[in-house]
């Protein structure tokens, strides 16, 4: 099973500023690589698949990168709708498995 | 427009059976995976496993094989998630999403979530 691990735990960013997140894979994946956002009391949203690649709706702000074993979400200029939870999920194999989170407050 | 739209949330008591469903509507049922993460209260997402309602292949986390059973009926377009004998550390939220078709094996759309609690 491929363990995905995510940093740091809690990131504390202004308004404003740009925030990135990481997330490393045990093994390669590939670009078979998504993000999530998940606000409290709702679903997780589809954020980027394909390790690069914006999910319909997505705003310009959030972009992501990387290949193989590492991987980063970044986001530009975040907005006060953007703190939440992130999770990371390799998607080439079985089992799927998540990140363990990367929680965005305000700092 | 895709929907996944889950069954109502549940109270139960340990050693009780419990089957939670979930209903696509909106696109192929047959061509898609379905699975379902577990979160438990004030925790990450867990992927617990999968099915393809084509043919019912399904696989497991081995994390829950064995504790659960996935199944799907494409003649309701329902998923469903199955225990037989509940625990109170199965007291979680479930979601069932929706694995796009071709690519890269994402998830792109979720249910809202079935809170299931367990508690004598």
């Amino acid at each position: 099973e491929i363990v995905m691990t995510q940093s740091p735990a809690t990131l504390s960013v202004s308004p404003g500023e740009r925030a990135t997140l990481s997330c490393r894979a045990s093994q390669s994946v590939g670009s078979d690589l998504a993000w999530y956002q998940q606000k409290p009391g709702q679903a997780p949203r589809l954020l980027m698949y394909g390790a690069s690649t914006r999910a319909t709706g997505i705003p310009a702000r959030f972009s992501g990168s990387g290949s193989g074993t590492e991987f980063t979400l970044t986001i530009s200029s975040l907005q006060s709708e953007d703190f939440a939870v992130y999770y990371c999920q390799q998607c080439g194999n079985w089992p799927r498995t998540f990140g363990q989170g990367t929680k965005l407050e305000i700092k | 427009e895709v929907q996944l739209v889950q069954s109502g949330a549940e109270v139960k008591k340990p050693g009780e059976s419990l089957k939670i469903s979930c209903e696509g509507s909106g696109y192929s049922f047959t061509t898609h995976w379905i699975g379902w993460v577990r979160q438990m209260p004030g925790k990450g997402l867990e992927w617990m496993g999968i099915i393809y309602p084509g043919d019912s292949d399904t696989r497991y986390s081995p994390s829950f094989q064995g504790h659960v059973t996935i199944s799907a009926d494409k003649s309701f377009r329902t998923a469903s998630l199955e225990w037989s004998s509940l625990k109170a550390s199965d007291t979680a939220m479930y979601y069932c999403a929706r694995q796009v078709a071709t690519g890269h094996g994402n998830f792109d759309y979720w249910g809202q979530g079935t809170l299931v609690t367990v508690s004598s």
